[in-house]
């Protein structure tokens, strides 16, 4: 069975350009998180959905911040514009049904320079 | 102040050795525990899940929970060099209801176990 992966592993952006990270969770799971790891800091929680929708969204961190899962399976994570303090590592997991095991991805590292 | 506290080391011990790992935290709500593993350049992965207070032992691994104090430890038994990695603590104050599944981890500790 596949875990969750991420796309891209690594990104390198200017600040100001648009980048959308992609997750997709293990088949079947319902609810899909993401967190954010900044460089020296804890990984903070920002969204959660479940299914398609949002379930609990009280870690994003601004508006420039947009997540979707548009069908319930894959979900993608906007940033726009991005700025230096966007940099870290993003993280994305999914659960099934009321389980708190969480199954994370490798994580995507964003750069903004 | 952080919810949860946990010392970034890094700890560095010998093979064989008895690892304790330690977080506290300050949201007397919290009620599941979690130790997860994260190897460089990898996502997290569960080591040991416990609910409320008491000691839950796998294999070389044993998490204590202790809500009166707000502190709970991870031990590692006979240290292995691939136990090498960072160790994160995590949280969560309920299952089910609107906010189940979000963890609020701690820094994590780095660990290096040398043969």
């Amino acid at each position: 069975e596949a875990g969750v992966t991420q796309f891209p592993s690594h990104s390198v952006i200017e600040k100001g350009q648009t980048v959308t990270l992609r997750c997709d969770p293990i088949s079947g799971h319902d609810n899909l998180y993401w967190y954010r790891r900044v460089m020296g800091k804890e990984i903070k929680f920002l969204l959660h959905f479940v299914k398609e929708s949002k379930q609990d969204e009280s870690g994003m961190p601004n508006n420039r911040f947009l997540a979707e899962r548009t069908g319930g399976t894959y979900s993608t994570l906007k940033v726009q514009p991005a700025e230096l303090e966007d940099s870290g590592v993003y993280f994305c997991a999914s659960s099934q049904g009321e389980l708190l095991e969480a199954f994370f991805g490798q994580g995507t590292r964003l750069t903004v320079v | 102040q952080k919810e949860v506290e946990q010392d970034p080391g890094p700890l560095s011990v010998p093979e064989g050795a008895i690892v304790s790992l330690n977080c506290t935290y300050s949201n007397s709500a919290f009620q599941y525990f979690m130790w997860y593993r994260q190897y460089s350049r990898k996502g997290p992965e569960l080591l040991m899940y416990t609910y409320s207070s008491g000691n839950k032992e796998d294999g070389r691994f044993t998490a204590q929970v202790d809500k009166s104090s707000k502190y709970i430890s991870l031990f590692i038994r006979d240290s292995q060099p691939s136990d090498s990695a960072t160790y994160l603590c995590a949280m969560s104050a309920n299952a089910g209801g609107t906010s189940y599944g979000k963890l609020t981890f701690g820094q994590g500790t780095i660990l290096t176990v040398h043969p």
